[in-house]
């Protein structure tokens, strides 16, 4: 399975825009790249995936280089409900499962 | 608003009861999971099944059993709770196929004392 690297923690300040870099430089040619967020006691919510193209919704933006080895979460405006542990995840070769690794956990600070 | 619903928030049970959660969940999802999440060690999965009466085990199946009878529904069974087995259990379910994404419920807190 594709391993994804994440850094341990970040910070960042209440209306500037929150960047989280993922590393996954074993990813497979058909693999997604997916991101959730879990904010404390609630359970994983989906954010965003894609395979090798930007993608853009209503929560964030999701930049994946052209080699696919990297990719970047970008929140435009964090607010402080923005403060949660996210995870990039590499979808298995099975297509089924999920491997969920520790995670960035995110503080947007006041 | 579609969703995926456990039935308990929080639940205390006594070491060697028989222990059901319920996961139910309303997008005619094909696939459903069962995670449980603990400090330090993230989410680990416990089974998952594709279809109704299917079942897989995930890393960490030993304690646990499955049960799906019907396909909105996938309940998780620990047979003798053990203290070990404390933990925030999530459910969570998606379509099948390897673009979709998970739906998690907001978890079930078990503490076996």
């Amino acid at each position: 399975d594709a391993k994804t690297t994440q850094p341990t923690s970040m910070d960042c300040a209440e209306g500037r825009a929150a960047n989280l870099p993922c590393n996954h430089s074993t990813i497979s040619g058909n693999e997604y790249v997916y991101w959730y967020r879990q904010i404390h006691s609630q359970g994983p919510q989906y954010i965003i995936h894609g395979l090798k193209n930007n993608e853009t919704n209503e929560m964030a933006s999701l930049i994946i280089t052209e080699d696919r080895k990297s990719s970047t979460l970008i929140l435009p405006h964090a607010t402080l409900r923005d403060t949660a542990v996210y995870y990039c995840i590499v979808r298995t070769p099975n297509g089924q499962n999920f491997v969920f690794g520790p995670g960035t956990r995110l503080s947007v600070l006041p | 608003d579609v969703k995926v619903t456990q039935s308990s928030r929080y639940l205390v049970k006594r070491t060697g009861e028989k222990v059901f959660l319920e996961c139910v969940q309303d997008m005619d999802h094909e696939n459903m999971f069962w995670y449980r999440q603990d400090p330090g060690l993230g989410l680990r999965l416990i089974y998952f099944s594709y279809d109704v009466k299917m079942k897989e085990k995930g890393d960490i199946p030993e304690g646990y059993s499955v049960s799906r009878e019907k396909k909105e529904r996938f309940s998780l069974i620990l047979e003798s709770a053990s203290t070990n087995q404390t933990s925030m259990y999530l459910c969570a379910s998606s379509y099948y196929g390897r673009g979709y994404g998970y739906t998690f419920g907001s978890g079930t807190r078990l503490t076996v004392v």
